[in-house]
């Protein structure tokens, strides 16, 4: 199994909204990745987990909020997103601890908030 | 910190024939150098790697070539086929492990 499963697929939200994204691997990855990509643009790395914790926040504001649960499981709590906001946002994990050395990506969640 | 260039920002090419996409960098420690490709609607995927210690690797179709002196690295796609269409990126990643995405080629195989 060399998937990175990613759900929902599509989602749509209003500006009062909670909702959350779940990312899901079963390679025994260490290190897993929440990126956000614009059209046309490459993707922006927001958080890294390595060994569970936390160890990368690129100053994302708070209205994101990441979890991890367990080695296999990677969530992104969304509430108050503004419009600027929408894109499709992936996650990725890596055997080795880092920013995305050999990283493979799920399909991504496009995300529209209206 | 590293700042990775890519060219061209799009690309056609008419099936059969070779597509060279090239990617600049300023980090001189930058040791590991990843292409992905993304398809309309998709995750990006790992297609092929390289690694400073090596100056070519290659996979079927797909080569990857490195100029450390130059710091610059080139994916070249051999026998296009319209699937070979997507965006492609290329990235540069130091012991650090600062990891940094080029801007993207768009890539089109004329069939």
């Amino acid at each position: 199994d060399t998937e990175v499963t990613q759900t929902p697929k599509h989602l749509v939200m209003g500006m009062t909204n909670k909702k959350s994204l779940k990312c899901e691997q079963h390679m025994g990855h260490r290190a897993m990745y929440w990126y956000k990509q614009k059209a046309k643009k490459p993707p922006e790395l927001m958080f890294v987990y390595s060994y569970e914790k936390l160890s990368i926040n690129e100053s994302v504001p708070s209205r994101f909020s990441p979890e991890c649960p367990n080695s296999s499981l990677l969530n992104l709590h969304l509430h108050a997103l503004q419009p600027e906001d929408s894109a499709l946002y992936l996650c990725a994990s890596s055997q080795e601890e880092g920013r995305g050395i050999g990283a493979f990506f799920g399909q991504g969640t496009r995300l529209t908030v209206v | 910190g590293e700042n990775v260039e890519q060219h061209p920002s799009t690309l056609s090419v008419q099936e059969g024939d070779s597509a060279v996409i090239k990617c600049t960098y300023s980090d001189s420690a930058s040791n590991y150098f990843p292409w992905y490709k993304q398809e309309l609607g998709k995750g990006p995927q790992l297609i092929i790697d390289i690694r400073s210690n090596v100056g070519e690797k290659k996979d079927q179709r797909i080569a990857v070539t490195l100029n450390k002196t130059a710091k610059h690295f080139s994916l070249h796609i051999t026998e296009t086929q319209p699937e070979d269409s997507a965006v492609y990126f290329c990235a540069a990643s130091n012991p650090g492990n600062q990891f940094y995405f080029g801007t993207g080629t768009s890539l089109t195989v004329i069939p």
